[in-house]
């Protein structure tokens, strides 16, 4: 069964820090990975994702994920936060076998400070 | 395009009451998915459904739930009865294509068991 592993549940940050935020995952397999995000009061929206080719995905809002597959990682990263980021960040998989069962991780709450 | 639409966006209830959830997908999306969210639990995918057939319902909680899908463009999510533990957001979400997997969240519906 997949699994994923969010391992920041809260990060602080001042506007124009950098933001790294993990994600590790497990299944056997090939797999497809997503970062949402869920801005307070929102719906989930998609950051972006990755099915295969270049490991380094760029999303919207400056965004980019590069995916490790010896790390069975995808990491979310921004080189400068606004206060805007403040929201939740979920990290999914599902398997690039034809299920389209999603798997999210528990979250990370960022919340950035002016 | 109007995106994933789910009513009622809010729900009070009592226990023991009958509760239902509505969504309508995307048009032209042929996969449906309800997830409910808690704080304790984050994410999890209840059931989803491929051209108007459940594939997987294992998430389902226990028998109190259930789920139709009578149409394309129409579903819905039943807890009969409820109980104060149903407390969640519940989210709908739909995608187009089987392999791909982007799947586009509605705004949920927060529901709320007394």
């Amino acid at each position: 069964a997949q699994s994923v592993s969010q391992h920041n549940h809260h990060v602080i940050l001042s506007e124009a820090a950098s933001l790294e935020l993990g994600c590790n995952y497990s299944y056997g397999g090939t797999v497809n990975l997503f970062w949402y995000v869920q801005y307070p009061g929102q719906h989930l929206q998609l950051l972006l994702k990755y099915f295969s080719g270049d490991p380094l995905v760029k999303g919207i809002k400056g965004f980019e994920a590069e995916f490790i597959k010896s790390k069975f990682s995808f990491n979310l990263r921004k080189p400068s936060v606004q206060w805007s980021d403040t929201a939740e960040y979920f990290c999914a998989v599902s398997s690039n076998f034809g299920n389209e069962k999603l798997t999210f991780g528990t979250g990370t709450r960022l919340t950035i400070i002016p | 395009d109007a995106g994933v639409i789910q009513s009622p966006r809010h729900e009070v209830t009592e226990m023991g009451q009958e509760v239902t959830l509505r969504c309508k997908p995307i048009s032209g999306h042929n996969s449906l998915f309800w997830y409910r969210q808690t704080m304790m639990r984050g994410l999890e995918l209840l059931i989803y459904f491929n051209n108007n057939v459940p594939i997987d319902d294992s998430g389902m909680p226990e028998d109190r739930f259930s789920a139709k899908m009578p149409n394309a463009s129409f579903s819905t999510l039943k807890i009969q009865p409820s109980e104060p533990r149903d407390s969640a957001v519940y989210f709908c979400a739909s995608s187009s294509d089987r392999r791909q997997e982007t799947q586009y969240f509605g705004p949920g519906t927060r529901l709320l068991v007394l």
